[in-house]
């Protein structure tokens, strides 16, 4: 267990519809980061978060946007779904920025019908 | 950008053969990690070794970071190490985990 929470854990919904996914990092860790993983594609990244601040943005579309509480929790919001985002996507905690190891979350697996 | 080639991209053993996972990386970086991701889709956290070499039971890793490359090795195979192994980098002066394309891995009985 990497101590880092993602939920749901699935999540199925139509075209043109709007989710958010959550996530927990691990206590004490204060860097979140987004990554997305389509169907036999590598991991990509998408935007990072330090203690509440935006830091690093990856190829986010800009119908993603995400933000990171006062509590540390993150939130990626994904609107106007396309079938192209279909994906897992995951969320990793670090304690700081670029030197230290990420901890990934188990993912949430976003099918778009 | 910083580029991150992993090689063999396939890999078919049988159980209880060895392995040498190679990932080559065109520029300095602060961070190196392995990941394992399982056929469920996990991403298991393996080695942090930006250098050295560290062992965990039947895995080892080592970093050559002058020479811009890292190796994972793998003894004794079993069933469960079968899924796609992920070298992922920082690289200088950024924040962000740079994965490679990964070596999928399938170990027989």
């Amino acid at each position: 267990d990497s101590g880092v929470t993602q939920t749901p854990k699935h999540l199925i919904t139509a075209t043109g519809q709007r989710v958010t996914l959550r996530c927990s990092p691990r206590s004490g860790d204060l860097s979140v980061y987004w990554y997305q993983q389509s169907l036999d594609q590598g991991l990509q990244f998408l935007i990072q978060y330090y203690n509440g601040e935006e830091r690093a943005k990856g190829n986010i579309l800009e119908r993603f946007s995400a933000q990171q509480f006062p509590d540390l929790h993150s939130e990626l919001n994904l609107s106007s779904l396309e079938l192209g985002d279909s994906a897992l996507y995951f969320c990793a905690s670090s304690v700081a920025l670029g030197n230290s190891p990420l901890h990934f979350g188990n993912g949430t697996r976003l099918t778009v019908t | 950008g910083i580029q991150v080639e992993q090689s063999p991209p396939d890999l078919i053993l049988q159980e209880g053969a060895n392995s040498t996972l190679r990932c080559n990386f065109s520029d300095s970086v602060n961070n190196l990690q392995w990941f394992h991701q399982n056929p469920w889709g996990q991403l298991i956290n393996l080695f942090y070794i930006p250098s050295g070499t560290k062992q965990n039971g039947r895995l080892s890793a080592t970093t050559v970071a002058t020479e811009r490359y890292s190796l994972l090795y793998i003894s004794s195979s079993q069933t469960t190490d079968s899924g796609v192994y992920f070298c992922a980098v920082v690289w200088h002066g950024f924040q962000k985990l740079v994965f490679g394309t990964g070596t999928r891995l399938l170990v027989s009985p």
